[in-house]
């Protein structure tokens, strides 16, 4: 069965600091990979997603995430935080095509920005 | 383009007490989710839908029932509320494989 492991519960960086938050997955074929985050009181909104081709993908608010198929990892980074990206954050492997339907979520990671 | 919405944002019950959420999408999507979340448990599946008429359990279905009788709306149903169920519910559709899109959630306090 696959599964997301989001090792950090909490993080805590300075604004204007480099952010780097780690997702490792297991996942039998060739999974697809999504980020979401939550801001308070929110529902979650999509940040970035790998489906296939460049392992670098970008995303919104300036938001990137590397997939390294050999550390089955989807790190999402970010090279300068701003107070307004504090929020929870939840990586995802989505179902492929052929498999099952129902997508996995990690437990997620809540980023604390300090000024 | 409302996208995902879901109805009543906040609710109390007691136990034993029985309702329903409605979530409502206008996308066209096929698939639609229901999950709850509670703190330090991430987002945990309660039930899913690949298309009207059809419905399957999630990880945690337990005192929950859910039905799909128009492609746009997607109900949750609890019979016999516990204090256990206690959460925070958040409808999702999606196209497929692909992005799911949230609703802004539902907060059941079950005395």
């Amino acid at each position: 069965a696959q599964s997301v492991t989001q090792p950090d519960i909490h993080i805590t960086v300075s604004e204007g600091a480099s952010l780097e938050l780690r997702c490792n997955y297991s996942y039998g074929a060739t999974p697809y990979l999504f980020w979401y985050v939550q801001s308070p009181g929110q529902g979650l909104q999509l940040l970035l997603k790998y489906f296939s081709g460049d392992t670098l993908v970008q995303g919104i608010k300036g938001f990137e995430a590397e997939f390294k198929r050999s550390q089955s990892s989807f790190n999402l980074r970010k090279p300068s935080v701003h107070w307004s990206d504090a929020a929870e954050y939840f990586c995802a492997v989505g179902p492929s095509s052929g498999g099952s339907y129902i997508p996995t979520f990690g437990r997620g990671t809540s980023l604390i920005v300090h000024p | 383009n409302a996208g995902v919405t879901q109805t009543p944002k906040f609710r109390v019950l007691k136990t034993g007490q029985s309702m329903t959420l409605l979530c409502a999408q206008d996308m066209n999507h096929e698939y639609m989710y229901w999950y709850r979340q509670d703190p330090g448990m991430g987002l945990r599946l309660i039930h899913y839908s690949v298309g009207e008429g059809t419905t399957a359990k999630g990880e945690v279905p337990d005192g929950y029932n859910v039905s799909r009788l128009k492609k746009q709306n997607f109900l949750l149903g609890l019979e016999s509320a516990a204090p256990s169920q206690t959460s925070v519910y958040f409808c999702a559709s999606s196209w497929g494989t692909d992005t799911q899109y949230f609703g802004p959630g539902t907060r059941l306090t079950v005395l």
